[in-house]
C-alpha cells in the first residue's frame, strides 16, 4: 500500500516552461488537492476534486491546470512557469466515513522557476 | 469562512522541558480540526485530530490537544519534549467552501535543545 506518490520528486524549470505534476493514490479516495507550500506561509490550496470527473479552484489556482485522470490520479500542470511558482507542491486525497476524516500526503515535489 | 491562527512561528524549549504550540480557529460551523507534523525535506504527517467526541485528543508520539470552544483554540501539547520532536507543525481546520479541503495556518517551527 504505497499511499499518495508524487513523481517527481525535484524539477528545475525556467520561466516559460511547461510542466506536469503527477500524483496517485492507491487508499480508493474521493477526495484529492493540489496544495502549495511556501516559507512562512503554511499550505494553500490550489485545486481541488471532489470525486472523478470533476475539479475546483483552490485559494490560488491562477497559472495552474489539472486534470482528474480517473480514481486514482490527479494532475497539476504549470503551462507557463513563472519564479512566484517556485515552491514545495504537496498532493493530498482523502475520504469522509462517518465521523471519521482524514487527509493523508505525499512526499511532495520541489519546483524551482529561473 | 473559516481560518486558522498559530501564535508563534518559532518556538524554543530543552529537552525534557513542556511543549505547547497555540492554535486558534475562527469557524461558523462546528469544527474538524488537526495538528499535523513536518519534518525536514518531508512530507506532513497526522499527529492527532478532533471530529466532535471527546474534547481532550491523543495523538502519536505523546502528543495531545484540547478543544476549547469558549476560547476557539486547539493547542498542542506534550510534557516532555524530545530532541526528536523538532519540526515544524501546522494546525488545519476543514473549509466547507472547497469539499473537504483543509486550511492551515502559518506553522510553528519547534526547535529542541540539550
Amino acid at each position: 500500500n504505497a499511499g499518495v506518490t508524487q513523481t517527481p520528486k525535484f524539477q528545475v524549470l525556467k520561466t516559460g516552461q511547461s510542466m506536469t505534476l503527477q500524483c496517485a493514490q492507491d487508499m480508493n479516495h474521493n477526495s484529492m488537492y493540489w496544495y502549495r507550500q511556501d516559507p512562512g506561509m503554511g499550505l494553500r490550496l490550489i485545486y481541488y476534486s471532489a470525486s472523478e470527473g470533476t475539479t475546483d479552484k483552490g485559494e490560488v489556482p491562477n497559472g495552474y491546470n489539472v486534470s482528474r485522470l480517473n480514481k486514482r490520479e490527479f494532475s497539476l500542470r504549470l503551462e507557463s512557469a513563472a519564479p512566484s511558482q517556485t515552491s514545495v507542491y504537496f498532493c493530498a486525497s482523502s475520504e469522509v466515513t462517518g465521523d471519521s476524516y482524514e487527509q493523508y500526503f505525499g512526499p511532495g515535489t520541489r519546483l524551482t522557476v529561473t | 469562512a473559516q481560518s486558522v491562527t498559530q501564535l508563534g512561528s518559532h518556538v524554543s524549549v530543552s529537552e525534557g522541558a513542556l511543549v505547547l504550540l497555540r492554535c486558534n480557529y475562527s469557524s461558523s460551523v462546528p469544527p474538524y480540526l488537526f495538528w499535523y507534523v513536518q519534518y525536514p525535506n518531508q512530507g506532513l504527517q497526522l499527529l492527532l485530530k478532533y471530529t466532535s467526541a471527546a474534547t481532550l485528543v491523543k495523538g502519536i508520539n505523546g502528543f495531545e490537544a484540547e478543544f476549547k470552544k469558549s476560547e476557539t483554540s486547539f493547542h498542542l501539547t506534550k510534557p516532555s519534549a524530545h530532541m526528536s520532536d523538532a519540526a515544524e507543525y501546522f494546525c488545519a481546520v476543514i473549509t466547507n467552501q472547497a469539499g473537504t479541503a483543509l486550511i492551515f495556518g502559518k506553522g510553528t517551527t519547534l526547535s529542541v535543545s540539550s
